[in-house]
Order: C-alpha cells, then sequence, then structure tokens
C-alpha cells in the first residue's frame, strides 16, 4: 500500500523554526519528485515546495524563499521541510504529496502563534 | 504565476443530476491539469490527471476535459458522497498552483 506519513509539526513562536517529516512507503521513492503543499485554516490548497527525484533541483513558492528548505534521504524514503523564521501566515496543515499530487500523507498542522 | 479560476464558487443540484465544473488557466497549461476531490478534514485525493485521465479507483461517472486555458471536470450522475470541495491545479509551471476551490452542495 502506498502510503506517505507526516510529522513534526505543532505550536511554534513567530520566528521560530520547525523540521517536517514525510515518511513514505509502497513505492519507488526515489523514482518520484515531492512536494509540500499547505492549506491555511479554511483556505484553499498552496503548493510550497517541490524537489526532484535526485534531490539536486528545488522550487520554492515566493513566499518562502530564503526561509524554507525542501531536502530528501532516498535511502531513508523521506522528505523533508525546514521552516526558518516562520511567521503567522505560514500557520496551516502542511501535506505531503508524490510527485505533483498522486497520494497525500494526512497532513501535520502548524500553527505560528506567540 | 499562472492563475486559475473555478466557476462556480457553488454548485447546488440534487443527487442523480449531472455536475459540470470549470476551471479556466491565465495562460496556456497544455494538458498538465488535475482535478482533486476534498472531503472535510481530509487529505485531498486526485481525481483526473493531465486533464482527462481517470486515476487509479475513481469511478467512471469522474470524467475530465479540455486543454490549453480551458478546463471542465463532469460528474455524470451525482451521489450523495460527491457533495464536496473540488479543486483544480496546474503543474505546467511552477508554482503548481491551485483553483481556489469548487463546493458542490446539496440543492
Amino acid at each position: 500500500e502506498v502510503q506517505l506519513v507526516e510529522s513534526g509539526g505543532g505550536l511554534v513562536q513567530p520566528g521560530g523554526s520547525l523540521r517536517l517529516s514525510c515518511a513514505a512507503s509502497g513505492f519507488t521513492f526515489s523514482s518520484y519528485s515531492m512536494s509540500w503543499v499547505r492549506q491555511a485554516p479554511g483556505k484553499g490548497l498552496e503548493s510550497v515546495a517541490n524537489i526532484k527525484q535526485d534531490g539536486n533541483e528545488n522550487f520554492y513558492v515566493d513566499s518562502v524563499k530564503g526561509r524554507f528548505t525542501i531536502s530528501r534521504d532516498n535511502a531513508k524514503n523521506s522528505v523533508y521541510l525546514q521552516m526558518n523564521s516562520l511567521r503567522a501566515e505560514d500557520t496551516a496543515v502542511y501535506y505531503c504529496a508524490k510527485g505533483f499530487g498522486a497520494i497525500w500523507g494526512q497532513g501535520t498542522l502548524v500553527t505560528v502563534s506567540s | 504565476e499562472i492563475v486559475l479560476t473555478q466557476s462556480p464558487a457553488t454548485l447546488s443540484l440534487s443527487p442523480g443530476e449531472r455536475a459540470t465544473l470549470s476551471c479556466r488557466a491565465s495562460q496556456s497549461v497544455s494538458s498538465y491539469l488535475d482535478w482533486y476531490q476534498q472531503k472535510p478534514g481530509q487529505a485531498p485525493r486526485l481525481l483526473i490527471y493531465d486533464a482527462s485521465n481517470r486515476a487509479t479507483g475513481i469511478p467512471a461517472r469522474f470524467s475530465g476535459s479540455g486543454s490549453g486555458t480551458d478546463f471542465t471536470l463532469t460528474i455524470s450522475s451525482l451521489e450523495p458522497e460527491d457533495f464536496v470541495v473540488y479543486y483544480c491545479q496546474q503543474h505546467s509551471n511552477w508554482p503548481h498552483s491551485f483553483g481556489q476551490g469548487t463546493k458542490l452542495e446539496i440543492k
């Protein structure tokens, strides 16, 4: 069974950092790009970051450039999102997705508040 | 950034009726357009990829069409579980933008 499981969300103060993890199983992880997509409470979906299969090419939405870093470890079948200098507007459920969205995890909630 | 505009924002229909949802792109995305369904409290689920291909396990009542800038998701005969939110997404250019969603509600 193809599965993605996110972890690492929580409550953080503005300016703080969090590292999200996504563990993949049930498919050849190294053959697929991976994405992080977020959804603010009651709002729509926003693509945050994408990483190519070998990890050598990354993409970020403008609002997180310079603050967030996507990475992957193909040996551990995992993708990560390091989030620094967090702002209130980063509050959302963060989903990891296989490719552009073929399969999604259950999401992890990040709340940025003092 | 490519902007996707979905219409209508809310669609009120009855079970058994046909639903037609629209997604318009601000510039051509070729056929790189996907449709997702999202139920309350759940992650989105891929319905249609590359404009017209049903994802694995998706019922035949769901179909997609279009290319370039205009796309349509059609649900041929609505079931009670179909009354949720639908999003389109383009993966032609980064960022892979989403439409704002169409909520399908029971009339």
